[in-house]
């Protein structure tokens, strides 16, 4: 039973626009989220993340949602540009602040921007 | 460069035999993770070492072990191969042996897997 999910395989925008990748979770304890973007034959490679406390995380072009009531977050990416085009994954920890650091990954959202 | 190093980056074998898979952490980070990630899934925890120790285990396989050495390296052996073994092997490292703001999980390149 996937606890982490990316409901849309892929995603295609027009560079400049807006992009904005969902990922919804059924486990209320998780209280920790990532973001994690990952180019073809590279590791993935951290983006952004968000505790609970917070319902909102911007760094620079990148923000993540957070809303804990429908179990959601999005992550917007303004304005999108062609090095944008990656695979997304969402990810959540079922541990925050504990002694074990493992995440629970979504299949990932691939994105395209186009020029 | 996310600093992790993985070796080897390819790997083909056949059914049956036993493979070991390499990964050397982050300078300073005691923290290692290993995660498969097979055909059209995301990355599946494996297991988790924290300074030489096992500290959290996920959906690993008996057939599969893992260690972590006092220069912090770590290995993870699989054996008794299958054909649905074959996947994208990734180990990643961080500072601290939970996960909290700013301790954040650096992803090596690899090992794809390849059971014949």
């Amino acid at each position: 039973d996937q606890q982490v999910k990316q409901n849309s395989p892929s995603l295609s925008v027009q560079e400049g626009r807006i992009s904005i990748l969902n990922c919804d979770y059924t486990n209320s304890m998780f209280d920790y989220f990532l973001w994690y973007k990952k180019y073809p034959a590279e590791g993935p490679t951290f983006l952004i993340s968000i505790s609970s406390i917070k319902d909102k995380n911007e760094d620079g072009r990148f923000t993540v949602f957070l809303n804990k009531s429908a179990k959601h977050l999005s992550l917007h990416i303004v304005p999108s540009q062609p090095g944008d085009s990656a695979v997304y994954f969402c990810a959540a920890s079922p541990n925050y602040g504990g002694s074990q650091g493992n995440l629970i990954f979504g299949k990932g959202t691939k994105l395209s921007v186009k020029p | 460069d996310s600093g992790v190093t993985q070796t080897p980056k390819h790997l083909i074998t056949a059914t049956g035999q036993r493979v070991t898979l390499r990964c050397s952490p982050r300078s300073g980070d005691l923290s290692v993770y290993w995660y498969q990630q097979s055909l059209d899934q995301g990355l599946q925890f494996l297991i988790q070492y924290y300074n030489g120790e096992e500290r959290a285990k996920g959906n690993i396989l008996e057939r599969f072990s893992a260690q972590q050495f006092p220069d912090l390296h770590s290995e993870l052996n699989l054996s008794s191969l299958e054909l649905g073994d074959s996947a994208l092997y990734f180990c990643a490292s961080s500072v601290t042996a939970g996960t909290s703001v700013g301790d954040t999980q650096y992803f090596g390149p690899g090992t794809r897997l390849t059971v014949l």
